[in-house]
């Protein structure tokens, strides 16, 4: 069974902390997507990497990095957590040129 | 600007009723067109996608989609709902290419016994 798997379903941190959200998939999957989720908002899309150490910003860069340094690995860090960025991260992947195929079930952070 | 609109937030349907989703993009060319499930709790799921040809497109879980040109939609279709299909729908469009995806705010599906 294929699986997208994030480290954590909730995670409760500080402002100002730095934040790692880890996402592995067992799929050899080449494409590799961040999402937020936010009610009313749908999914809004932060980075998404085609291939090992190479990323593209998606429409909500801004306050986030991400790294590859594996193909099944893909990290979303917040550099300087605020309380804005409190919000549903889903990690997805995909074969090459396809769209988000599978997703992770999520992980709820909160910035306090 | 591009955009997509699902323009119900919530719909609540009888078990064995029909069902139609709405799904509304604007972009000035044809883009490539998804639909999403979420169950409580988890992750996305893709239902079925369009991306040139026959404008009735087959997708999992018996839901298809209609794809018209001239009304810009994409509108989600199932004959008879079951409990479990309960959910919230997404309604996504590409616009330059199958990654980068615009997302819908989302349609949250209740089915009543």
């Amino acid at each position: 069974d294929v699986k997208v798997t994030q480290s954590s379903r909730y995670l409760v941190k500080r402002t100002g902390e730095k934040v790692f959200l880890e996402c592995v998939q067992d799929m050899d999957h080449e494409n590799m997507f961040w999402y937020r989720q936010d009610p009313g908002l749908g999914l809004r899309l932060i980075y998404f990497s085609y291939d090992v150490k190479m990323k593209e910003k998606g429409d909500i860069p801004e306050g986030y990095s991400v790294s590859r340094e594996k193909k099944e690995r893909f990290s979303l860090i917040l550099e300087s957590a605020s309380t804005n960025q409190t919000s549903m991260y889903l990690c997805a992947s995909s074969a090459q040129a396809g769209p988000p195929q599978h997703f992770g079930d999520g992980t709820r952070l909160s910035i306090l | 600007a591009q955009s997509v609109t699902q323009p119900d937030i919530h719909i609540t349907v009888s078990e064995g009723a029909s069902l139609e989703l709405r799904c509304n993009y604007s972009y000035g060319a044809t883009p490539y067109l998804f639909w999403y499930v979420q169950s409580p709790g988890q992750g996305l799921q893709l239902l079925l996608k369009y991306f040139s040809g026959d404008t009735l497109v087959q997708g999992i879980k018996g839901f298809e989609a209609e794809f018209k040109r001239s009304q810009s939609s994409f509108n989600l279709r199932k004959p008879s709902v079951h409990w479990s299909d309960a959910a919230e729908y997404f309604c996504a469009v590409g616009m330059q290419g199958a990654q980068k995806l615009v997302f819908g705010q989302g349609t949250r599906l209740t089915i009543n016994p």
